[in-house]
């Protein structure tokens, strides 16, 4: 069975910082894995995904994710952070099957400090 | 940005009431899906469906129920609301043309039973 652990229910970071959001993931497959960000009072909104092409993904907004097999790890970065990046982030493992199902780690709450 | 919509945004209501979450897609996709998400909490899947006329209970047990009449139509029905029931409601979609297709979320219905 799939399933994927958020570490850290919140990190704080300042302006310009680096982000730093961690994700491990359990699959007894290669998996498929997400980040999703979910602003205020809205639905889910794709950051990016692994596609098994390339184990450093970019997606929008300037963060990546690197993918490393030998840590189970996904973790998202970004460079510099800015005021606009605080959200909730979710990362996300696609269950084996053809549900499509996605599980979802408990999720990390970014704050931006000015 | 992903066509699917959801209806109400906020809805309050009385207990023992009956109501209806409305989700609609215009992306022709099979396979759509309903998340509950508790504040701050990570999502869970409560209902799911491979297309027309099919429909799954998800991964967590819940007392409502939904129907898939139509391809881009999804809605998630409470016969009778408790406060228990209080939470945030994700509808998503996905066409699952590859493991790496994401799934593409509304906005959400924030539920408050009284």
């Amino acid at each position: 069975a799939q399933s994927v652990t958020q570490l850290g229910s919140h990190v704080s970071v300042s302006e310009g910082a680096l982000v730093l959001l961690r994700c491990n993931y359990s699959s007894s497959v290669p998996p498929y894995l997400f980040w999703y960000v979910q602003y205020p009072n809205q639905g889910l909104q794709l950051l990016l995904k692994y596609t098994s092409a390339a184990t450093l993904v970019k997606g929008i907004n300037g963060f990546e994710a690197e993918f490393k097999k030998s840590e189970t790890s996904f973790h998202l970065t970004k460079p510099s952070a800015h005021m606009s990046d605080a959200a909730e982030y979710f990362c996300a493992v696609r269950v084996s099957g053809n549900t499509g199902k996605l599980i979802f780690g408990q999720g990390t709450t970014l704050q931006v400090k000015p | 940005e992903a066509d699917i919509y959801q209806t109400p945004r906020y809805l309050v209501i009385g207990t023992g009431k009956k109501i209806t979450l409305e989700c609609s897609q215009t992306m022709g996709h099979d396979k759509m899906y309903w998340y509950q998400q508790d504040p701050g909490m990570e999502l869970h899947l409560i209902h799911y469906s491979y297309g027309v006329n099919s429909t799954e209970k998800g991964d967590l047990s819940s007392e409502s129920t939904v129907s898939r009449i139509r391809t881009e139509h999804f809605p998630l029905t409470l016969e009778s609301a408790r406060p228990s029931h209080t939470s945030q409601y994700l509808c998503a979609s996905s066409d699952l043309t590859g493991g790496n297709s994401p799934l593409h979320f509304g906005n959400g219905t924030r539920l408050t039973v009284t």
